[in-house]
């Protein structure tokens, strides 16, 4: 089983720039996590999905971040435009009714 | 490599000693348990979990004890390995009618001395 697959595992931008980051989990889990993790600190969660429907994303910062999970399947984070303060590591997780949480190995985001 | 955390609690423990690793937890109401090991470029692996009506859990060289009273978690890593260096979180789910959020501890730096 390929586990969670996250790409690409290193993005650098110039602030200002769209970018995207790629999620696929693994195969047959219904639930499907973001999160963002800062230097020195836990994951925090920025949207969950359960199938293709968003139930938790209280934690996005919906002025310049979106996602999406068309067919309940992989899944898209997009942040436009970047900043500097989102220089981060964003993981993604997958699960199966809550449990068996799974992380890929996540994005790390530089932005200059 | 990269690294995860450079301002993390830390803890060194002789290659083969045992070590503990704790965390105190934030809400009474949470009913389940994780213990994640994160290497350095690596995303979070999972190593142990427990429920909440649950007081010790044992896995391979590893049990997680639940202290609800305290609300303080702890993870004993027995005959620890060089591979076993790693920054270990403690994560809780909090239960919210269908809408469980986990989250993470601040995390503890283990560094094993051969």
């Amino acid at each position: 089983e390929a586990g969670v697959v996250q790409s690409p595992r290193y993005k650098i931008i110039e602030k200002k720039q769209p970018v995207a980051f790629w999620c696929n989990p693994i195969s047959g889990h219904n639930t499907l996590y973001w999160y963002r993790q800062n230097l020195g600190q836990g994951p925090e969660l920025l949207i969950r999905y359960e199938n293709e429907e968003a139930v938790d994303d209280s934690q996005l910062p919906k002025d310049r971040f979106s996602a999406e999970r068309l067919k309940g399947v992989d899944s898209t984070l997009k942040i436009q435009p970047a900043e500097l303060g989102d220089s981060a590591v964003y993981l993604c997780a997958s699960s199966l009714q809550g449990f068996g949480y799974t992380f890929g190995s996540g994005t790390r985001l530089t932005v200059v | 490599g990269e690294s995860v955390g450079l301002h993390l609690p830390t803890l060194s423990v002789q290659e083969g000693d045992n070590s503990i690793i704790n965390c105190a937890y934030s809400n009474s109401a949470s009913d389940y348990f994780i213990w994640y090991k994160q290497e350095s470029g690596k995303g979070p692996q999972f190593i142990i979990d427990i429920r909440s009506n649950m007081d010790k859990r044992q896995g391979q060289r590893v049990t997680v004890l639940l202290n609800k009273t305290v609300k303080h978690l702890s993870l004993q890593i027995a005959a620890t390995q060089p591979g076993d260096s790693a920054v270990y979180f403690c994560a809780e789910n909090i239960p919210n009618f269908g809408n469980e959020k986990l989250t993470f501890g601040t995390g503890t730096r283990l560094t094993i001395i051969p």
